[in-house]
């Protein structure tokens, strides 16, 4: 069955370093998605992501954020400089459609918790 | 500002019985409900959706009731069984002239169903 993977798994790093996590979508998808949930808090929506560029994005998903697909397969978000409070599980989806047109399913990946020490 | 609400944080339900997850929400431009599946160490799993032109759907064991007026959804799992322990998410979209894939998830409600 397809899925969505991610890498790391975890990651720890120091406050102000920059972190990349990857993410391979589920090959014929075309609209890609990161969340992220805090421990003991909500999935929170971060961005939206197709035909290689950001569809929607919410208010966390400040400057310091940035998402790319560098290549036909891989899907990144990029935290520029990490604060504290992005300690967080930060989940890749992906969609073979739009919820309108579609079962609404969003795959997602299993997760990869960043730790901001 | 919580849209998305699911006011039982647990839920505990004997094997073979019926389990009702409740949630309820707030803002009326929201068309399209879904429910998601966590278990530790994994992402979330889609379960089941709901139109806001429909007031039911069913797929199987799971069931999701949408009662618009009262903006509130519930999932029905019948017959519960062990492996449904998990933590079940609700989630919303809007999808017409607005957000699409952008969901407002509740925080969840962990089920426990015991043998």
């Amino acid at each position: 069955e397809p899925e969505v993977t991610q890498t790391p798994s975890h990651q720890v790093t120091q406050m102000g370093q920059e972190v990349i996590l990857r993410c391979v979508p589920i090959s014929n998808h075309l609209y890609f998605y990161w969340y992220r949930q805090i421990l003991g808090q909500k999935v929170e929506f971060l961005v939206s992501f197709y035909n290689n560029e950001i569809s929607e994005k919410s208010e966390i998903f400040d400057d310091q954020f940035s998402v790319e697909r560098p290549d036909g397969s891989n899907f990144t978000l990029k935290i520029r400089s990490t604060k504290l409070e992005d300690s967080a599980m930060y989940f890749c989806a992906s969609s073979e459609a739009l919820l309108a047109g579609a079962t609404g399913e969003l795959f997602f990946g299993e997760g990869s918790r960043l730790t901001v020490l | 500002d919580q849209q998305v609400k699911q006011n039982s944080p647990s839920l505990s339900v004997q094997e073979g019985r019926i389990s009702i997850l409740n949630c309820d929400y707030t803002n009326s431009m929201f068309d399209y409900f879904l429910w998601y599946k966590k278990y530790p160490a994994e992402g979330p799993t889609f379960l089941i959706s709901i139109s806001s032109i429909k007031d039911k759907n069913e797929d199987g064991r799971f069931t999701v009731f949408l009662n618009k007026s009262a903006k509130h959804l519930s999932l029905h799992i019948v017959p519960s069984q062990p492996g449904d322990s998990a933590v079940y998410f609700c989630a919303a979209s809007r999808t017409y002239g607005g957000s699409q894939g952008n969901l407002i998830f509740g925080k969840g409600t962990k089920l426990s169903v015991k043998p």
